[in-house]
């Protein structure tokens, strides 16, 4: 069974930083491409980041060019999402994804880790 | 652009059966979609990649209930048997070159 664990969401400051991490099992984490989305609260799912899976390959969305980073380490089956530069419109759940193949659909979803930027 | 439409709410009575549309915009008719269920509170579920000839293939362990179709730039969920654990919302997914990710705005399904 495919599982997705997200951490290190939490409260920061505006203009702040942080660190989501998403373990993976259950498939092989080095075969596939992985995706971060996002969901501001009462709101719909945004895209915002996707890597390659050799991490060779990065992809980002509008909102999230030079602020975000995405990058995987496949020995310890992780997936990372480097926030900076927050602002009150970055307040939201961040969910980790699978892609089902390369660039392509999701067929796996975490939980999602809440980010609320606030001073 | 590659953008899809949603209908932002839709309601049936338990037990009947619910058709959800998602659309394609121009020049994008023969994009494949996929359908994602999202229950209140919860995280998104994947339910199933549609083709569009109408091919799907259900994600593990979605029921039979939940199937689709296609028709030009209209991909559709169909839900039969409505149950109460249903209502959710529900979300279509396309994808562009270089990896862009597409989302429609959603779908609020209310059972009755």
């Amino acid at each position: 069974e495919v599982q997705l664990l997200e951490s290190g969401g939490g409260l920061v400051q505006p203009g702040g930083s942080l660190r989501l991490s998403c373990v993976a099992s259950g498939f092989i984490f080095s075969n596939y491409d992985m995706t971060w989305v996002r969901q501001a609260p009462g709101k719909g799912l945004e895209w915002v980041s996707s890597i390659s899976a050799s991490g060779g390959s990065v992809y980002n969305a509008d909102s999230a060019k030079g602020r975000f980073t995405i990058s995987r380490d496949n020995s310890q089956n992780t997936v990372y999402l480097q926030v900076s530069g927050l602002r009150a419109e970055d307040t939201a759940i961040y969910y980790c994804a699978k892609d089902a193949s390369s660039g392509t659909w999701i067929d796996a979803w975490g939980l999602g880790t809440l980010v609320t930027v606030s001073s | 652009q590659l953008e899809l439409t949603q209908s932002p709410s839709a309601s049936a009575s338990l037990g009947a059966s619910v058709k959800l549309t998602c659309t394609l915009s121009s020049g994008h008719s023969t994009y494949a979609i996929a359908w994602h269920q999202q229950l209140p509170g919860k995280g998104p579920r994947y339910l199933m990649k549609l083709n569009g000839d109408g091919s799907h293939n259900r994600g593990d362990g979605i029921p039979d209930r939940f199937s689709g179709s296609s028709s030009g730039a209209e991909r559709y969920l169909i839900i039969s048997s409505l149950q109460s654990e249903d209502e959710a919302d529900y979300y279509c997914q396309t994808w562009g070159k270089t990896f862009l990710a597409v989302f429609g705005g959603g779908t609020h399904l209310t059972v009755l």
